[in-house]
């Protein structure tokens, strides 16, 4: 069954420090990977996209890797903000003829300061 | 919020009511999807649109219907709501359905409804 998880469930951080947030997935075939930050009261917005061959990717504060071989990925933050507080939800693409979202449920961040 | 609009933002009504939710583009964008967010769940896909008056269900489409007359408008009618739909529904738009950065999906602001 495809499925993508999350962990951890929630995370609290005091502002300026960093954090890494986790992403399994069983989504097969795979096409891409990709982490939506979503503030309370809003819509999702992408935060970067990887594919297969491509083990990083950065926008700005935000880094994502991805491990395709144990289907995992992390979304590191850097040096966090009080703004950075949101949930952030990993969605995986299924290739093929069925080219599915799945998503997760996300990590819920709280950055205090 | 990428030049998407839904609307309303809020609304309550009775179980067995008609509810229509509108979302509005002004990205000329060809695709554009309907979804729910629950707690416990992902986003869910209830059914999304590929031009005009072309549509198609998602996972989640018992009990909804679309309609899209125009390429910025895409209409999500609840023919006789429940309370099993009181949710948080979110439009959404991409350029296009296969890889890469088209594919994107931009999200609206979304629509709070309750079902009493």
């Amino acid at each position: 069954k495809n499925q993508v998880e999350q962990s951890p469930q929630s995370l609290i951080i005091l502002e300026g420090k960093n954090c890494t947030l986790q992403c399994n997935y069983t989504v097969s075939p795979f096409s891409n990977l990709r982490w939506y930050k979503q503030d309370t009261g809003r819509g999702p917005v992408s935060l970067t996209i990887m594919t297969f061959s491509e083990n990083t990717k950065s926008n700005g504060r935000y880094t994502a890797t991805l491990d395709a071989d144990t289907k995992q990925s992390s979304l590191h933050i850097t040096a966090s903000q009080l703004s950075d507080s949101a949930s952030y939800i990993c969605v995986v693409r299924a290739a093929g003829n069925n080219r599915k979202l799945i998503w997760g449920l996300g990590t819920s961040l709280a950055v205090n300061p | 919020d990428a030049g998407i609009t839904q609307s309303p933002r809020h609304k309550v009504t009775e179980t067995g009511t008609p509810v229509t939710l509108r979302c509005h583009q002004t990205e000329n964008h060809r695709y554009m999807y309907w979804y729910r967010q629950d707690p416990g769940h992902g986003l869910r896909l209830i059914h999304y649109s590929y031009g005009v008056k072309d549509t198609d269900k998602g996972e989640v489409s018992d009990g909804y219907s679309v309609s899209r007359s125009k390429t910025e408008d895409f209409l999500l009618t609840l023919e006789s709501a429940t309370s099993s739909q009181t949710s948080v529904y979110f439009c959404a738009i991409s350029e296009t359905w296969t890889s890469g950065e088209q594919e994107t999906q931009y999200f609206g602001p979304g629509t709070r409804l309750l079902v009493l």
